[in-house]
């Protein structure tokens, strides 16, 4: 079945560093791919994605390539902040027509970014 | 705020009781999802309704479970005889756009004691 890999956690980083979490995925045919962000307290929302090879998502200064010949969805940001500091979550969903666009979820990573 | 909203918020309860949980999905959308996450982890597909049809159940959804969306609007998910390891954040998400993108509301933070 469908599943993600992505960087165990936490990742402790200094504001503005660099940042990358690592997301490999297993599935059958051409699935979309997806990044959340989980802020305290907050329901998850949609950080960026890419539907089809080589498309690159991005958003508040982050980006993710999807990469079918590595099967990866790398989120990086050039330079992180405080309000930045916040779980992490990989995601794809296969589907076409009427079919179920589930999410199939990693297991998340904790990002906290001190001043 | 992606629109969604899920009540009540937070519910403690005793095992062996039934708890109801509650959402609203953003107006124009026809698909919803259930999710179910527990500590440390991602969430999990429970189960997805177009309009008021349930189509998909996984298998994590034992039969003490139900949903329904009367209407094709408000979802709700029941929860009998509540066990300690039902204990998670249920999370409900409400699909529209191009690329069936989700939109999830707060959750509903469930303890069983």
């Amino acid at each position: 079945g469908d599943s993600v890999t992505q960087m165990e956690g936490p990742v402790t980083l200094s504001e503005e560093a660099f940042l990358t979490i690592n997301c490999t995925y297993t599935a059958t045919g051409y699935p979309s791919l997806f990044w959340y962000v989980q802020y305290p307290g907050e329901g998850l929302q949609l950080l960026l994605k890419a539907t089809k090879a080589d498309d690159k998502g991005s958003n508040k200064g982050f980006e993710a390539t999807y990469r079918k010949e590595t099967t990866s969805f790398h989120l990086e940001k050039g330079s992180v902040q405080v309000s930045d500091s916040a779980v992490y979550f990989c995601a794809l969903s296969r589907g076409s027509g009427g079919s179920n666009y589930k999410l199939t979820f990693g297991k998340g990573t904790l990002l906290t970014v001190n001043p | 705020d992606t629109g969604v909203s899920q009540d009540p918020r937070h519910k403690i309860t005793k095992r062996g009781q039934n708890v109801t949980f509650r959402c609203d999905p953003i107006s124009e959308h026809n698909r919803l999802y259930w999710y179910r996450q527990t500590l440390g982890q991602g969430p999990e597909f429970l189960t997805y309704f177009q309009n008021e049809a349930q189509l998909e159940k996984s298998r994590l959804l034992s039969d003490r479970f139900s949903a329904e969306r009367p209407k094709g609007s408000f979802s709700t998910l029941e929860i009998q005889r509540t066990e300690q390891g039902d204990s998670a954040m249920y999370l409900c998400a409400s699909v529209g756009g191009l690329h069936y993108e989700q939109y999830f509301g707060p959750g509903t933070r469930l303890t069983v004691t």
